[in-house]
C-alpha cells in the first residue's frame, strides 16, 4: 500500500525541548517538503530536499533541521530555538519528473 | 505582494449550486497550478491540476488559467455538503521539475449548505 506516512499524528512538547517528526514514503519520490500550517494561515514551506543527503531552507527554517539520509525518510527536527512550535506538520513529496506534490496526514505538535 | 492570493471567504453556497473560487499569482512565469482541498483537521489533496490557458474537466470539478491575467479558477457545479472544506490554490514556477517550489494561498473556505 504505496503512501506518506507521519507519526506521531499528535505530539505534546514541553518548553525547551527538541522533538523530531517523522516522514516516510514508499513512493519512490525524489524530492520530499516539509509545510508548517497555522489556523486560518495557507502552508508555509519549512525545508525541502530533492535529493538524497541534500536539503534546502523554505521560508521559514529558523529553528527546525533536517536530515536526508535515505530516499524515503525525511525526518524534521523542531528545536527549542523554535518560539512557537504549536501548528499541524505536513510532509510532502514528488517524483522527479511531476510537480504535483501529495501530502502525508499531517502531525498536530501542541507545546505545553 | 503576496505570491498566491486568495479570497479567504468563507464562501457558502445551496446544494446543487455552482461554487467559484478564485486565486491570483504575482509570478507571470508560473507554470503549473494546482487546486487541493483540505477538510478540518486533515491534509490536503489534490483536486486538480492545470497547466495550459483554458479550461479543463474532471467531473464536477472544472479548473479556468487565464494566464495573461495571472487569474485560476475553480468551479464546482452541482455543490455538496460533502464539498464543504477549504479549498487551496498553489503555484509552481517551473513544469516537470523538482526544481519548483510551491507557493500556496491561504484557502478559501467553502462551505454548502442542505
Amino acid at each position: 500500500d504505496g503512501g506518506i506516512t507521519q507519526s506521531p499524528k499528535y505530539l505534546f512538547r514541553k518548553e525547551g525541548q527538541n522533538v523530531t517528526l517523522s516522514c516516510e514514503q514508499n513512493l519512490n519520490h525524489d524530492a520530499m517538503y516539509w509545510y508548517r500550517q497555522d489556523p486560518g494561515q495557507g502552508l508555509r514551506l519549512i525545508y525541502y530536499s530533492q535529493i538524497v543527503n541534500d536539503f534546502q531552507k523554505g521560508d521559514i527554517a529558523e529553528g527546525y533541521s533536517v536530515s536526508r539520509e535515505k530516499k524515503e525518510s525525511f525526518p524534521l527536527t523542531v528545536t527549542s530555538a523554535q518560539k512557537n512550535p504549536t501548528a499541524f506538520y505536513l510532509c510532502a513529496s514528488n517524483s522527479g519528473n511531476a510537480d504535483t506534490q501529495y501530502f502525508g496526514p499531517g502531525t498536530r505538535l501542541t507545546v505545553l | 505582494q503576496k505570491e498566491v492570493e486568495q479570497n479567504s471567504g468563507p464562501l457558502s453556497v445551496p446544494e446543487g449550486a455552482i461554487a467559484s473560487l478564485n486565486c491570483t499569482y504575482s509570478d507571470r512565469g508560473s507554470q503549473s497550478f494546482f487546486w487541493y482541498r483540505q477538510y478540518s483537521g486533515k491534509s490536503p489533496e489534490l483536486i486538480m491540476f492545470i497547466y495550459s490557458n483554458g479550461d479543463k474537466e474532471d467531473g464536477r470539478f472544472t479548473a479556468q488559467l487565464n494566464k495573461a491575467s495571472q487569474y485560476v479558477s475553480l468551479l464546482i457545479r452541482d455543490s455538496q455538503p460533502s464539498d464543504s472544506a477549504t479549498y487551496l490554490c498553489a503555484v509552481n514556477r517551473s513544469r516537470g521539475s523538482t526544481l519548483g517550489r510551491l507557493y500556496f494561498g491561504r484557502g478559501t473556505q467553502l462551505t454548502v449548505w442542505p
